[in-house]
C-alpha cells in the first residue's frame, strides 16, 4: 500500500527562523513522484516542486531546499529565514509512475509570528 | 490560459438534493481528478480519469458518480447529498508524457475548491 506521513500536525516559528517540514513515504513501486503543495489561507493549491524517484540531487529553490532520501523514504522540505507569506499549510503527495493519483499526507500547518 | 476552473466556489445543499460540480481543463491533460479535503485527513482521492471514457474510483468513491465525455470536462455528481459530504472539492489536472526513458508527467494543476455544506 502507499502512504504519506506527515507527522507534524501545527508548527509555529518566530519570523526569521528556519523550519523543516517532514515528509515520509512507503511504496513498493520503483517509479514514483514526489511533490509539495502550498495551501495558503485563501484556499488554493500551490505545487512547489516535483521530485522523480530517480533523482536523489537536493533541490535549493531561493528560501526553499528539499532533502530526499530513499533510504529513509522521506523528502523534507526545509524554508529558511522564515517569513509571514509563508504560513500556510503544506502537503507532501506521492503518484505512482504511470498514473495521474496522488496520495497526500495529512498537511502540515505552518504559522511564523512576526 | 485559465488553467483547470471549477464551478461554483461555494454550495450549500439540503440532505437528499443532487449536484453536479464542474470542473474543465484547457491544458489538453489527459489526467483529471476529483477530491475532497477534510481537516485533518489531507486530500483524498474520490474518482479519476485517464481520458475521455475511461474513468475509475479513488479511495473515497461512494456517494459520487463521474463521468468523462470530453478532454476538457470532468463533473462530478452528487447523488443524494448527506451531511458526511461536507467538505472541500477540489478538481485537478496533469499530463501524461511518455519519453525514451519511460513514463512521466507533470504536477497537477488543480481548480480553486469549492466549499460545500450539506445540511
Amino acid at each position: 500500500a502507499q502512504k504519506v506521513t506527515q507527522a507534524q500536525t501545527e508548527i509555529s516559528v518566530v519570523e526569521k527562523e528556519d523550519v523543516t517540514l517532514d515528509c515520509v513515504y512507503e511504496t513498493r513501486d520503483t517509479t514514483y513522484y514526489l511533490f509539495w503543495y502550498k495551501q495558503p489561507p485563501s484556499g488554493e493549491l500551490v505545487f512547489l516542486i516535483r521530485r522523480n524517484s530517480f533523482d536523489e540531487q537536493n533541490e535549493i529553490s531561493g528560501r526553499y531546499s528539499w532533502n530526499f532520501q530513499k533510504s529513509t523514504s522521506s523528502f523534507n522540505f526545509t524554508i529558511t529565514a522564515s517569513q509571514v507569506v509563508d504560513s500556510a499549510v503544506y502537503f507532501c503527495a506521492l503518484r505512482k509512475g504511470n498514473t495521474g493519483k496522488l496520495i497526500f499526507g495529512q498537511g502540515t500547518t505552518l504559522q511564523v509570528k512576526p | 490560459n485559465a488553467g483547470v476552473t471549477q464551478t461554483p466556489k461555494f454550495q450549500v445543499l439540503k440532505t437528499g438534493q443532487s449536484m453536479t460540480l464542474q470542473c474543465a481543463q484547457d491544458m489538453n491533460h489527459e489526467y483529471m481528478s476529483w477530491y475532497r479535503q477534510d481537516p485533518g485527513m489531507g486530500l483524498r482521492l474520490i474518482h479519476y480519469s485517464v481520458g475521455a471514457g475511461i474513468t475509475d474510483q479513488g479511495e473515497v468513491p461512494n456517494g459520487y458518480n463521474v463521468s468523462r465525455s470530453t478532454t476538457e470536462d470532468f463533473p462530478l455528481r452528487l447523488l443524494s447529498a448527506a451531511p458526511s459530504q461536507t467538505s472541500v472539492y477540489f478538481c485537478a489536472s496533469s499530463l501524461h508524457a511518455q519519453t525514451g526513458f519511460g513514463a512521466w508527467g507533470t504536477e497537477a494543476f488543480f481548480g480553486q475548491g469549492t466549499r460545500l455544506t450539506v445540511v
